[in-house]
């Protein structure tokens, strides 16, 4: 059973579009990091937030954290061919639960 | 600083058999979580080790174990092994167990035919 819920699971778009991955739960966690996983590869980790309703940004990325500690999103705009890859979420609570990923695929 | 370095990155073994995977952490983490990823279930936390001591397991058969030295260098083992072991295995460090900065090493591939 996955404590966190991605969504999309695929997602496919075209270079220079903007999207919205969406991670949720019902826990709350006392923090959620964003990790980036390329095939082969272990995860990176992109951003941790800490504090409910932090935005943070990286570059042309967009990390929110809701305001209850529950759920999550990550904005990419103008998406690039490299941003490609696996997007995971990970929460902490007694150990790190991740979610299942969103899978994307930009296209030149 | 160097990442984490995991040994061996492939490995194949036979049903029944019994594999020793490593894992060096970075260089003053004291920490070390495994992990299990295969298509199907995702990231699924196996456990954690700080200071030679598991703090933490997840809900995984007793065939799957694991331990840390004093150098903070981890190995995890899997005996009688069984073809649903075939997975990503990965290694990931920090500096204090429970925290939420880890750094993954590249993971071990194992394949069990």
């Amino acid at each position: 059973t996955q404590l966190l819920e991605q969504s999309p699971q695929f997602l496919s778009i075209q270079e220079g579009e903007n999207l919205t991955v969406y991670c949720n739960s019902s826990s709350v966690f006392s923090s959620l990091q964003w990790y980036r996983q390329e095939p082969g590869e272990g995860p990176v980790l992109l951003v941790t937030v800490v504090t409910g309703g932090e935005v943070k940004k990286l570059k042309r990325l967009t990390f929110q954290f809701g305001d209850a500690r529950k759920d999550s999103s990550l904005h990419i705009t103008a998406a690039q061919p490299g941003d490609t890859g696996l997007y995971l979420c990970a929460g902490a609570a007694n150990d790190m639960r991740f979610g299942a990923g969103t899978r994307l695929t930009v296209k030149p | 600083k160097a990442g984490v370095t995991q040994t061996p990155r492939y490995l194949i073994k036979t049903r029944g058999q019994q594999v020793t995977l490593s894992c060096s952490p970075i260089s003053g983490h004291r920490s070390v979580s495994w992990y299990q990823q295969t298509p199907g279930q995702g990231l699924q936390f196996l456990f954690e080790y700080f200071s030679e001591t598991q703090r933490n397991k997840g809900n995984f058969p007793g065939r799957f174990s694991g331990r840390q030295f004093s150098n903070s260098r981890s190995e995890m083992n899997v005996s009688t092994l069984e073809l649903g072991d075939s997975a990503l295995y990965l290694c990931a460090s920090s500096l204090y167990p429970r925290t939420y900065e880890q750094y993954f090493g590249p993971g071990t591939r194992l394949t069990v035919t």
